[in-house]
């Protein structure tokens, strides 16, 4: 196992384009976590699942944002009508959930910019 | 609400001086605390974790202290490297049927030789 990956590295999309970025976890994780990360700041929570449900989602994720995990493995993040304040980083992270003794492995994340 | 809060950056120092960065949390209940590092270019690594109260996290020359008294979690290192340069990122974690895991802002750190 290669660890989490997520395709693509970087998009460049114009305003009010739909992008969908996927995370492909460490293989016998069953949680999975999606951020988005802007300049100087730390990760900012969007959403997360556990195996295929999705159990929380932050107040950031607008009704443009949809993420799924249909068979509990990979996950897709979709933003439809993108703004230019969707420009960031998004990235994933997946882990055991196994009480609090967990770690969570990071990719290394998509790079969005909209013009 | 749970939340972390560290110091801001950037710090600069010198090779072979003491870091210390400051990182103290809001949390309900006993969350575990960590450390990540991002170095330039790079994603997001784990560098030491604690789980309790009074746990000590050590990893590269780095330490933290669980201190649920004062709810800190301070990352330390004696000697600092050029290498070390990087943003450092304090996160919690709390579990439960909503376990999450949060994140503060990141402090950047530039070692200069």
């Amino acid at each position: 196992d290669t660890g989490v990956s997520q395709d693509p590295r970087h998009k460049i999309t114009k305003r009010g384009q739909n992008v969908t970025f996927r995370c492909d976890p460490i293989s016998e994780h069953n949680r999975l976590y999606w951020y988005r990360q802007t300049l100087g700041q730390g990760p900012e929570f969007l959403t997360y699942f556990q195996n295929e449900a999705q159990l929380e989602k932050s107040r950031l994720l607008s009704d443009r944002f949809s993420a799924e995990r249909p068979k509990g493995s990979f996950s897709t993040l979709e933003i439809q009508r993108t703004e230019q304040g969707d420009s960031a980083m998004y990235l994933c992270a997946s882990s055991l959930a196994s009480g609090q003794n967990t770690e969570a492995f990071f990719g290394q994340g998509t790079r969005l910019t909209v013009v | 609400g749970n939340s972390v809060t560290q110091m801001e950056g950037p710090v600069t120092l010198s090779e072979e001086a003491f870091l210390t960065i400051n990182c103290t949390y809001t949390a309900t209940g006993y969350p575990s605390l960590f450390w990540y590092v991002q170095y330039p270019g790079e994603g997001l690594q784990l560098l030491l974790k604690a789980t309790k109260a009074d746990d000590k996290g050590s990893n590269k020359g780095f330490e933290a202290t669980y201190r649920k008294e004062t709810t800190s979690f301070h990352l330390e290192k004696g000697s600092v490297q050029v290498s070390d340069s990087a943003v450092y990122f304090c996160a919690l974690f709390y579990g439960g049927s909503q376990g999450n895991l949060i994140f503060g802002k990141g402090t950047k750190l530039s070692v200069k030789p």
